[in-house]
């Protein structure tokens, strides 16, 4: 069955420090891959997505995520997170054409000071 | 920039009711999107629709329905509201394999 796991529930980090947030699927074809931001009382943005060509993505905001087909991961990374990076973070996975997506549970991120 | 708009940032119902939430958007998109988000459960889709007058089952459908007249308008219908359908609902679209851009979502309390 298609499934997008984001073990992480809750994250906790310190304004400045580097992030990572997991994601790993199961998809039987190759697929297209999304990480979205929701900021409280907001919709969803898109950060970045992987289509095809480079494994590694850069997105807005600063993040890049990392396509590794081989561990079935697409990983969202930072280098240094900022307090307005605190938000809920969705990975997708999708199929081209009509592009219905498949989305994980969330990952919510809280940054201290 | 797409906007994707919902009509209604919260709303409040009686259970029993037949509650219409309504989409828009502004960009020729073909395919449109219905969600609920409940926590610890992410985004489940309840229906899509590729084209005017087209629709398909999600993952969710029950208690559910929509209608498509327009390109630009996408509706979802509870039949009659029940109190498990209390939730955010997010609206989507797309072009045809393209990133799905997403309103702000209607927070739903049936009472």
């Amino acid at each position: 069955a298609q499934s997008v796991t984001q073990p992480d529930i809750h994250i906790t980090v310190s304004e400045g420090a580097s992030l990572e947030l997991r994601c790993n699927y199961s998809y039987g074809a190759t697929p297209y891959l999304f990480w979205y931001v929701q900021s409280p009382g907001q919709g969803l943005q898109l950060l970045l997505k992987y289509f095809s060509g480079d494994t590694l993505v850069q997105g807005i905001k600063g993040f890049e995520a990392e396509f590794k087909r081989s561990q079935s991961s697409f990983n969202l990374r930072k280098p240094s997170v900022h307090w307005s990076d605190a938000a809920e973070y969705f990975c997708a996975v999708g199929a081209r054409g009509y592009n219905k997506l498949i989305f994980g549970a969330g990952t919510r991120l809280a940054v201290h000071p | 920039d797409v906007k994707v708009t919902q009509s209604s940032r919260y709303l409040v119902k009686r259970t029993g009711e037949k509650v219409f939430l309504e989409c828009v958007q502004d960009m020729d998109h073909e395919n449109m999107f219905w969600y609920r988000q409940d926590p610890g459960l992410g985004l489940r889709l309840i229906y899509f629709s590729y084209d005017v007058k087209m629709k398909e089952k999600g993952d969710i459908p029950e208690g559910y329905s929509v209608s498509r007249e327009k390109k630009e308008r996408f509706s979802l219908i509870l039949e009659s509201a029940s109190t498990n359908q209390t939730s955010m609902y997010l609206c989507a679209s797309s072009l045809r394999s393209q990133p799905q851009h997403f309103g702000d979502g209607t927070r739903l309390s049936i009472l």
